[in-house]
């Protein structure tokens, strides 16, 4: 089955530095991939739709040049959360969906990474 | 703006027992996806079923099963012979079209016990 590999699953950084999150899809091309955000005992909210070759749609509220993502390729999209703070803090999940040669009983699933914690000290 | 409502913060259930876990959603849209994803301790997100809008037929998963009422916008998931393991966060979602995001409630903690 799909695959999505998330990376890494943990990070402790200091508050103003930049850190980096991978989302790659090992065994399928995915033009668009997903970025969540999951706090404490809550559901994920959407932040960003992630689009291969072309900018982020974030979500409102959320701030892009905070948030910073790219979908330079087909099987790779990248989160930076820059000049981190404390309230930075949370838990990502990335999600992709297969683009093509998709079986249909996998039709429109979304297979998500196993998450990424991000701690600012 | 599609909305997903888990009106059930908390259940429990003894194992091998039957749970029923509830979901609403409100949407405009005709033809659309609905999912139930599992998400243990280990927080990754498990699909667990799901429902295309236009089947009438409720979808099955081994021990799993959905209750869909298109006309009442609920889809509620009933787990059957519950097991240890599927104590976890459960969460509903809703999907419009093809390349949209999912659209979760906000999850109903289930914890089986034996």
């Amino acid at each position: 089955g799909a695959v999505v590999s998330q990376h890494p699953s943990r990070v402790i950084c200091k508050s103003g530095t930049s850190v980096k999150i991978e989302c790659r899809s090992l065994d399928f091309q995915a033009t668009t991939m997903f970025w969540y955000r999951q706090f404490p005992k809550q559901s994920l909210m959407l932040m960003a739709t992630s689009n291969e070759g072309s900018k982020a749609t974030y979500e409102q509220g959320v701030e892009k040049d905070k948030f910073l993502i790219n979908h330079a390729s087909l099987t790779l999209s990248t989160l930076t959360v820059t000049s981190a703070h404390p309230e930075d803090s949370s838990f990502y999940i990335c999600s992709a969906r297969q683009s093509t040669g998709q079986k249909t009983t996998g039709a429109n699933v979304l297979t998500f990474g196993a998450g990424s914690r991000l701690t600012v000290l | 703006a599609q909305t997903v409502t888990q009106s059930q913060p908390e259940m429990s259930v003894q194992e091998a027992e039957t749970v029923t876990l509830s979901c609403t959603y409100d949407t405009s849209e005709n033809n659309y996806y609905l999912f139930w994803y599992k998400q243990p301790p280990s927080r990754q997100m498990i699909l667990v079923i799901r429902q295309e809008a236009y089947k009438q037929q409720n979808a099955t998963e081994n021990r799993f099963s959905v209750n869909f009422q298109k006309a009442a916008k609920s889809f509620s998931l009933k787990i059957s012979d519950s097991q240890l393991g599927d104590t976890a966060m459960y969460f509903c979602a809703f999907m419009a079209r093809r390349n949209t995001p999912l659209v979760f409630g906000k999850g109903t903690r289930l914890s089986v016990i034996a």
